[in-house]
């Protein structure tokens, strides 16, 4: 089966200007998960999706950034305006359901200069 | 607050040796915990899970873990290393019991030596 999808790759930005990261979780999966991971540390939750609603956004901090997931399938997470500090690799996840494993794409690299 | 310890920021070890990687966690009750395997470029991969049960774990590539609750410690294991297992692997633990809300330790970077 495919796995989670997330474009672009990489991305190079410079400061306040705003940038779209794109997820497509495994199919069929209803719980997705957006997790900012900066270099040296581990990934922090940012907002978990169930279905199309917002089931913990508590750590986005949402004068910047802001996520949905419209039919409650594809995903995009945007920031704007960006800052040095959101310099990170940013995951997204996916699970069969709530309380069940969740797995991990690629991740969107993200510079800010 | 629940928080998740990997002391060992870089570890080194020859390929063919036994690997061992520490994690700790600071929470009265048991979570649910996990490792992860992030290699360069590339998604975490779930290595494996404790829930409840027995405290020894397997997992996939021949990973194992072991719980013990009275060290607060779920330290991850390999009998002999490949050079295919560098990569960084993250300790996680969900309080909830759900596997939804994870916290991740700050990693480990595993190096292999030919």
């Amino acid at each position: 089966e495919a796995g989670v999808a997330q474009s672009p790759r990489y991305k190079i930005i410079e400061k306040r200007q705003s940038v779209a990261f794109w997820c497509n979780p495994i199919s069929g999966h209803a719980t997705l998960y957006w997790y900012q991971q900066i270099l040296g540390q581990g990934p922090k939750l940012l907002i978990q999706f169930q279905n199309n609603g917002v089931v913990d956004d508590s750590q986005l901090p949402k004068d910047r950034f802001s996520a949905e997931r419209l039919k409650g399938v594809d995903s995009t997470l945007k920031i704007q305006p960006a800052k040095l500090e959101d310099s990170a690799v940013y995951l997204c996840a996916s699970s069969l359901m709530y309380q069940e494993t969740q797995y991990f794409g690629p991740g969107t690299r993200l510079l800010v200069l | 607050a629940q928080s998740v310890t990997q002391p060992d920021i870089h570890i080194t070890v020859s390929e063919g040796a036994s690997l061992e990687l520490r994690c700790n966690y600071s929470y009265g009750a048991t979570p649910y915990l996990f490792w992860y395997v992030q290699s360069p470029g590339q998604g975490l991969q779930l290595l494996l899970k404790y829930f409840s049960g027995d405290t020894l774990v397997q997992g996939i590539k021949g990973f194992e873990a072991e719980f013990k609750r009275s060290q607060s410690s779920f330290n991850l294991r390999k009998p002999s290393v490949h050079w295919s297992d560098a990569a960084e692997y993250f300790c996680a633990v969900d309080k909830t019991g759900t596997a939804s809300k994870l916290t991740f330790g700050t990693g480990t970077r595993l190096q292999v030596t030919l």
